[in-house]
């Protein structure tokens, strides 16, 4: 199977600080790489993805970066908010089949 | 907004007795996605639809897992008999394309078997 595997299970930032969430991959051949965000009794909500032909993208106070040298995959946030709160999981797509990492746990602290 | 409306939210049931979920997706999305999420990881895809037809069970446990999409509309998940590591939350989730990334969540059906 795919092996998509997270550095860190859990990190803690100061409200109003960065957050960077990074995620190590196995298959180089996959199409995507997705970011989705689970807050606690909810199922997981899209966040942005980047194209394996892409190194980096922006959203909305968001941005990922795509290494495919090293395979390393990572998800900034900017001003990070107690709303950020939440697992965070990236998934790649691998010929329209998903395989998800094991989520990193982000607290945000007040 | 439309979401992706599962029952129950939660099951506790005994081992080797049978359970179903029931998923209904956000209305005109003909992909569903069946997966199962074992606490503390990632998401794990079980089976995915497009319209009635099965087009990916290849990680569904078919000798106690079934599911189904008669309409394809709504779906069904079952399992029987359960074990004791069938514990897990049941997540459902429909795109309105095949492959499409963002896909919609349904709140899950967390399930414990006894």
């Amino acid at each position: 199977g795919e092996s998509v595997g997270l550095h860190l299970p859990t990190l803690s930032v100061q409200e109003g600080d960065n957050s960077i969430i990074n995620c190590a991959y196995s298959n180089s051949a996959s199409d995507y790489f997705i970011w989705y965000k689970q807050e606690s009794g909810k199922g997981p909500q899209f966040i942005i993805d980047i194209r394996s032909n892409m190194d980096k993208r922006q959203g909305q106070r968001v941005t990922v970066l795509l290494n495919k040298t090293v395979k390393h995959l990572s998800l900034q946030i900017a001003a990070t908010q107690p709303g950020d709160s939440a697992v965070y999981f990236c998934a790649e797509n691998n010929f329209n089949k998903f395989y998800f990492g094991s989520g990193t746990k982000l607290n945000v602290k007040p | 907004e439309a979401e992706v409306a599962q029952s129950p939210r939660y099951k506790i049931t005994e081992k080797s007795q049978a359970v179903a979920f029931w998923c209904d997706p956000i209305s005109g999305h003909a992909t569903l996605y069946w997966y199962r999420q074992i606490l503390g990881q990632g998401p794990e895809l079980l089976v995915q639809f497009q319209d009635e037809s099965v087009v990916d069970d290849s990680q569904l446990p078919k000798d106690r897992f079934s599911a189904e999409r008669l309409k394809g509309v709504d779906s069904t998940l079952k399992i029987q008999p359960a074990e004791l590591g069938d514990s897990a939350m049941y997540l459902c989730a429909s795109s309105f394309l095949p492959g499409e990334h963002e896909q919609y969540f349904g709140p899950g059906t967390r399930l414990t078997v006894t």
